[in-house]
């Protein structure tokens, strides 16, 4: 019982750098999400993916790019970093057509730093 | 659009006193409310949410939250606070009617003291 798997946990780029979050879910939801979570922010929804094959954007989407890979996973790519972007980032997933279960299951969150 | 407003950033409660956390939403059409709760460095985990049906729900480890329509809002309640329960807590909501979108509050650290 895996349910949100997100990599890294850690990591630390150079202004510039470009890397890719991983997410994946293993409850076939249709929904995935990516938040960022900022001190007094809270956390702040950069891009989602409603099924597969289909993404918008959040409130937050400048500087962010995603890919609904298929059903299980959704990844977020930094083209070139900054020092904004430094945050804790979390995937979550939900399952919207089951009234009596609709809820975001969260995975353990990434701590990027960008220097 | 969507948006969540919880006016505290903490709220201090002694253990044993009831506790309350505000959220307030303002959405088209019907709301669904969650409230989240994060204990320190880990995810966020459900608490409770409304959907439709009584206004007031209950969740896990004994929080409850009113629905009320008129004052938009969707307060978190408990009748005796633990120490336990200090953490981050976050109201969500999402429009009903085919948006896919949950957008959270800014989130208030409970603490309660012993």
């Amino acid at each position: 019982n895996a349910g949100v798997t997100q990599t890294p946990k850690f990591q630390v780029l150079k202004t510039g750098q470009s890397m890719t979050l991983q997410c994946a879910q293993d409850m076939n939801h249709n929904s995935m999400y990516w938040y960022r979570q900022d001190p007094g922010m809270g956390l702040r929804l950069i891009y989602y993916s409603a099924s597969e094959g289909t993404t918008d954007k959040g409130e937050v989407p400048n500087g962010y790019n995603v890919s609904r890979l298929n059903k299980r996973e959704f990844s977020l790519r930094l083209e070139s970093a900054a020092p904004s972007q430094t945050s804790v980032y979390f995937c979550a997933s939900s399952e919207l057509n089951r009234v009596a279960g609709e809820k975001l299951f969260f995975g353990s969150g990434t701590q990027l730093s960008v220097l | 659009a969507q948006s969540v407003a919880q006016p505290e950033d903490q709220v201090n409660v002694a253990e044993g006193n009831p506790l309350t956390v505000k959220c307030t939403y303002s959405v088209s059409g019907n709301p669904y409310l969650f409230w989240y709760v994060q204990y320190p460095n880990r995810g966020l985990q459900f608490l409770l949410k409304y959907i439709t049906g009584d206004n007031l729900v209950k969740g896990s480890y004994g929080f409850e939250a009113e629905f009320n329509k008129s004052q938009t809002s969707f307060h978190l309640k408990k009748p005796s606070a633990l120490v336990s329960d200090s953490a981050l807590y976050f109201c969500a909501v999402r429009a009903g009617g085919g948006t896919y979108k949950y957008i959270f509050g800014t989130g208030t650290r409970l603490k309660v003291l012993a």
